[in-house]
């Protein structure tokens, strides 16, 4: 299909992992992103990949990519309250567009 | 200090009135862009222009006319405001049109 696909929802408990999941559509994409937007803000890159790269770590982020099935999920290590948040991927395609998936809503709970 | 800034923050307006949104970059990247975002948070890309020169247009109705008079800045222009233009634009921009962008703080348009 031509929509980046995203969950629209996951909650976990404060101090427990989270995994979001993104299946983007341009197997040509050369960067795929983590972008987070938080109640009434702007949208802030968290963090991106390379796609000749499976696996990119920083601090408490980890993001996997799995070029054969253009699956992407970011891991968000020790969930904190703060973290709760709307995650988007997002592709550049080949024609220079970053195309985003709908997002998925991480709760935190306490 | 702030890297893509957006004015107004917030802008509410009645159905067929003309209004204009600014955006400036400081970073001195030579592509900015104007996003939708929908009451169900989705993103969709409506101009790029680069280095002032408009590379991305996508299918949007004519009322919308972006307008760049110098690399940093690119203005949103929207004649005859329907209730269907309601959502937040975002302006971004990057160093190329293949790397990463950096958003501003969104505008908030409401019609009634």
């Amino acid at each position: 299909g031509e929509d980046v696909e995203q969950s629209l929802f996951l909650s976990v408990r404060e101090g427990d992992s989270s995994v979001i999941n993104c299946t983007y559509t341009d197997s040509s994409s050369t960067y795929l992103y983590w972008y987070k937007q938080e109640p009434g803000a702007g949208l802030q890159l968290l963090t991106y990949i390379f796609s000749n790269m499976d696996m990119k770590q920083d601090q408490r982020l980890t993001v996997l990519l799995n070029k054969k099935d253009k699956h992407l999920s970011l891991r968000i290590a020790d969930t904190q309250t703060g973290d709760s948040a709307i995650y988007f991927c997002a592709e550049i395609r080949r024609d220079d567009k970053l195309v985003f998936g709908a997002g998925t809503i991480l709760r935190v709970k306490s | 200090d702030t890297a893509v800034s957006q004015t107004p923050k917030y802008l509410v307006t009645q159905m067929g009135n003309d209004k204009s949104i600014k955006c400036e970059q400081n970073l001195g990247h030579d592509t900015m862009y104007w996003y939708k975002q929908d009451s169900k948070k989705f993103l969709k890309i409506m101009f790029s222009y680069n280095n002032k020169e408009l590379i991305i247009n996508e299918t949007v109705p004519n009322r919308f006319s972006p307008k760049s008079p110098d690399k940093a800045h690119l203005n949103l222009h929207i004649n005859s405001l329907e209730l269907g233009d309601s959502a937040v634009y975002f302006c971004a921009s990057s160093p190329r049109r293949d790397y990463g962008y950096t958003f501003g703080s969104g505008t908030r348009l409401t019609v009634v």
